[in-house]
């Protein structure tokens, strides 16, 4: 799997909008993006996949430049709730003989 | 979206004793899960592949022999801890995978924290 790079903490307040980072300079052809988010004591929870250009759910938009070697994940209007640690995988899909190795994510906190 | 339960959430064992966490698919089937161990304030790390009848693919520095994995079913998978000590503390994470490649989704437990006396 492509190696991922991500900052180790963000901080940012309630109402803000925030982008997330993940550099993934040697992601190949048929590579996804997917963004988990996690809680503590708890398991990663899916966020957003992606291929390439802009995909959007209701939680969050994943934008993606025509190299593919970064993404960003943008999370409108945070809120309290919306801290927890933020990881970026990237790989060719899932399959019995994918390993999914989590980088080591990053650290959102959001302040009143 | 589909349902992974671990049970037990948490446990507290004494050392040299074994114990035994279920990972279980409530809604799907899943011929491949695979199970995590994530220490305080680190990512998790992917212990071993388990797939449905057969042996499961450990990781490289994992030992076969003290996490035990079964996947009797395909909606069951149990990671056994033995003769525990207090540096297999840790929270244990299963995800389970449903469809394949491009297609695929991954879903995981709500972990389960062992703390060994």
């Amino acid at each position: 799997l492509a190696k991922t790079t991500q900052p180790i903490s963000m901080d940012s307040y309630e109402g803000q909008e925030v982008n997330i980072t993940c550099s993934h300079n040697n992601i190949a052809t048929n590579d996804y993006i997917t963004w988990y988010q996690q809680f503590p004591s708890q398991g990663p929870r899916f966020i957003i996949q992606g291929y390439k250009t802009k995909v959007t759910n209701e939680v969050a938009s994943l934008f993606i430049p025509a190299d593919r070697k970064s993404s960003t994940l943008s999370l409108p209007r945070v809120s309290l709730s919306d801290t927890a640690v933020y990881y970026c995988l990237v790989g060719p899909g899932y399959s019995s003989a994918s390993k999914i190795i989590f980088g080591s994510g990053t650290r959102l906190s959001i302040r009143p | 979206g589909a349902v992974v339960s671990q049970h037990p959430s948490w446990v507290i064992c004494k050392s040299g004793t074994s114990v035994k966490i279920e990972c279980r698919s409530l809604d799907f089937q899943a011929t491949t899960m695979f199970w995590y161990r994530q220490f305080p304030k680190q990512s998790l790390m992917l212990m071993a592949t388990s797939n449905e009848g057969s042996k499961a693919t450990y990781e490289q520095g994992v030992e076969k022999d003290k996490f035990l994995i079964n996947h009797a079913s395909l909606t069951l998978s149990t990671l056994t801890v033995t003769s525990a000590h207090p540096e297999d503390s840790s929270f244990y994470i299963c995800s389970a995978l449903i469809g394949q490649g491009a297609a695929g989704e991954l879903f995981f437990g709500e972990g389960s924290r062992l703390t060994v006396l």
